[in-house]
């Protein structure tokens, strides 16, 4: 089984739609990531999270929020989606050292 | 001035051949850095991650770090098709936060 996994992991939605994608990982790792990843762009961090009681913002939270349900469970939500957030989002991992991270598949979403 | 720099490419080699990846990052205290190959529609995979000044070998991957000069390469020896791919270059700074540039296109022609 996958270590980190996302669903859905395609999505297409309408401008002004609420939409969650989920991230699920059996790692144990306390810090969790949320990117969007747009070309030419790179991977940018939206929030991040180093434990369930630990929220902080990243780069481009604007439009974004998220929830830290468990250690091993961290979801983000678009609460009124817009076309320009359509991207590839990626959720990651990683131990508490802050050494190397580990990414799910990644959702791909839509906003028409 | 962004925390890590890549040059976008594409960067073509012929198989067989070395490919040479390089990276350039701004705080001069980040402590850990990472190389991720990400092919088209796929997540970033972690291949080579160097936290000292010097060379590291890992198969036909050398990671390299020049702290002083604030930059990081990666060579790939005896190139393959297979790895034709978006190279990611990341730089951890102080344990908080990690960034990444935009990456490097590589092909690798048969």
């Amino acid at each position: 089984d996958a270590d980190v996994t996302q669903t859905p992991r395609n999505r297409i939605t309408k401008t002004g739609k609420r939409i969650m994608l989920e991230c699920s990982q059996t790692k144990g790792h306390d810090r969790m990531y949320w990117y969007r990843q747009d070309p030419g762009l790179g991977l940018r961090l939206i929030y991040y999270s180093f434990d369930v009681k630990d929220i902080n913002k990243g780069e481009i939270s604007d439009g974004y929020s998220v929830s830290r349900q468990a250690q091993a469970k961290f979801s983000l939500s678009l609460e009124s989606a817009i076309p320009n957030q359509t991207a590839l989002y990626f959720c990651a991992t990683s131990d508490s050292r802050g050494g190397e991270q580990f990414f799910g598949p990644g959702t791909r979403l839509t906003v028409l | 001035q962004k925390e890590v720099e890549q040059n976008s490419g594409p960067l073509s080699v012929p198989e067989g051949a070395i490919a040479s990846l390089n990276c350039t990052y701004s705080d001069r205290v980040s402590q850990s850095f990472f190389w991720y190959r990400q092919y088209s529609g796929k997540s970033p995979e972690l291949i080579m991650s160097i936290y000292s000044n010097g060379d590291k070998e890992d198969g036909r991957f050398t990671a390299q770090l020049n702290k002083a000069s604030q930059y990081v390469s990666l060579l790939i020896r005896d190139s393959q098709p297979s790895d034709s791919a978006t190279y990611l270059c990341a730089v951890n700074n102080r344990g908080n936060q990690f960034y990444f540039g935009t990456g490097t296109s590589l092909t690798v022609i048969p």
